[in-house]
């Protein structure tokens, strides 16, 4: 168990227009997931903590209009790249940690696929 | 803020060797420590974590070390194979489950 998905897994579009990753868990519930960028030949960088029902926290430097996040289900969250530029252009990783009624510091994170942005 | 490094950036080994990735982090106030294996393009697998009551953990060929008063982690893989070629990647868990991810190590066993 512990299954998460992305998708889509990969996804073009051009400057201004917006996109919408979703990141699913498939076999658990998930109270909290994380959203995560990575760029070419540079590590993951978080970007923010999503949890159900309650509003994003957002890492610094991070632009919460920008990248909006939705955690509406405990098996769904979206990240909204709102008028995508080419800078934009990265891996989108999530992870999601499973529901165990009360969050502990040691819970495991469980790893998307990752989702392949390019903005032309 | 915790930083991971992770050292070397890269390393090419014959196949049948065995191998040590090094990983050292500033903020020995880690929860846990887990290594990552990540493919060309795919996301990440989980290889081992280490809670920070613990000193390693072992699956098959692959044991992992932690010492926190030193702030370093190392990956043992024994008996390498061309299978294992990909990056490998540290990241060390602190508060709110915020994972701090190193920049990784790219290993190529030739066959």
């Amino acid at each position: 168990g512990a299954v998460v998905s992305q998708h889509p897994s990969w996804v073009i579009c051009k400057s201004g227009t917006s996109v919408k990753i979703e990141c699913r868990s498939l076999d658990f519930q998930a109270t909290t997931m994380f959203w995560y960028r990575q760029f070419p030949k540079q590590s993951l960088m978080l970007m923010a903590t999503s949890n159900e029902g309650s509003k994003a926290t957002y890492e610094q430097g991070v632009e919460k209009d920008k990248f909006l996040i939705n955690h509406a289900s405990l098996t769904l969250s979206t990240l909204t790249v709102t008028s995508a530029h080419p800078e934009d252009s990265s891996f989108y990783i999530c992870s999601a940690i499973r529901a165990s009624g009360g969050r502990k510091l040691t819970d495991t994170q469980y790893f998307g696929p990752g989702t392949r942005l390019t903005v032309l | 803020k915790q930083e991971v490094t992770q050292i070397p950036a890269a390393l090419s080994v014959p196949e049948g060797e065995n191998l040590v990735l090094n990983c050292s982090f500033t903020d020995s106030a880690i929860y846990n420590l887990q290594w990552f294996r990540q493919d060309p393009g795919k996301g990440l697998t989980s290889l081992l974590l280490i809670q920070s009551s613990q000193r390693e953990q072992t699956s098959g060929r692959l044991n992992a070390s932690l010492d926190k008063s030193s702030g370093r982690s190392t990956l043992y893989i024994a008996a390498s194979q061309p299978g294992d070629s990909a990056t490998y990647l540290c990241a060390g868990g602190t508060g709110a489950n915020n994972l701090f991810f190193g920049t990784g190590t790219r290993l190529t066993v030739i066959p």
